[in-house]
């Protein structure tokens, strides 16, 4: 299958700041990419759809302005966690396909923010 | 109603045994279908997908596929210990290609 790479795998960081999460796909390219997030004991939740070279689509209730995403790249689309609180503290996971059909999970970010 | 339906489980079965995961999904336009299993703290791994009635082998993996009940399953053969996961279904929306996810089954394979 398709190799999803994140970037980093933790970070700690202190309320108010911003933090950036790299997905990379690395052997293929992809003009859409996939932002979840989850949550303990949850299961994922869709934040957005990151299209490569236009903005990004949202999913209800996930501020645009918060959560920044970037897909500069057919190989590389960023989320920017800005103003970071203690409740966006979870688990961000991207993925990404070589085809229509499947999806590929990268490894995961685990955001702490104290 | 939920999208995807899973029983959360745990479904707890020996070493060996066949385990048995059931999902149900309310788009009756779905059309593509997709099991992951997801470990504690890591990402969800694709291990089957399917997109026509009936059964798709691989290895001990078996999924199942009935449209006209809108019900998805996976059968694990001689279940082992380290199949001991959550197990994510997941179902493409018939317009958007957007994954929905279940809530996921925990499974349990006792020594």
């Amino acid at each position: 299958g398709a190799v999803v790479s994140q970037h980093p795998s933790r970070v700690i960081c202190k309320s108010g700041t911003s933090v950036k999460i790299e997905c990379r796909s690395l052997d293929f390219q992809a003009t859409t990419m996939f932002w979840y997030r989850q949550f303990p004991k949850q299961s994922l939740m869709l934040m957005a759809t990151s299209n490569e070279g236009s903005k990004a689509t949202y999913e209800q209730g996930v501020e645009k302005d918060k959560f920044l995403i970037n897909h500069a790249s057919l190989t590389l689309s960023t989320l920017t966690v800005t103003s970071a609180h203690p409740e966006d503290s979870s688990f961000y996971i991207c993925s990404a396909g070589d085809s229509p059909y499947e999806q590929y999970f990268g490894p995961g970010t685990r955001l702490t923010v104290t | 109603q939920k999208e995807v339906e899973q029983n959360s489980g745990p479904l707890s079965v020996p070493e060996g045994a066949i385990a048995s995961l059931n999902c149900t999904y309310s788009d009756r336009g779905s059309q593509s279908f997709f099991w992951y299993r997801q470990y504690s703290g890591k990402s969800p791994e694709l291990i089957m997908s399917i997109y026509s009635n009936g059964d798709k082998e691989d290895g001990r993996f078996t999924a199942q596929l009935n449209k006209a009940s809108q019900y998805v399953s996976l059968l694990i053969r001689d279940s082992q210990p380290s199949d001991s996961a959550t197990y994510l279904c997941a179902v493409r929306g018939r317009n958007t290609g957007k994954l929905i996810f279940g809530q996921g089954t925990t499974l349990q394979v006792k020594p």
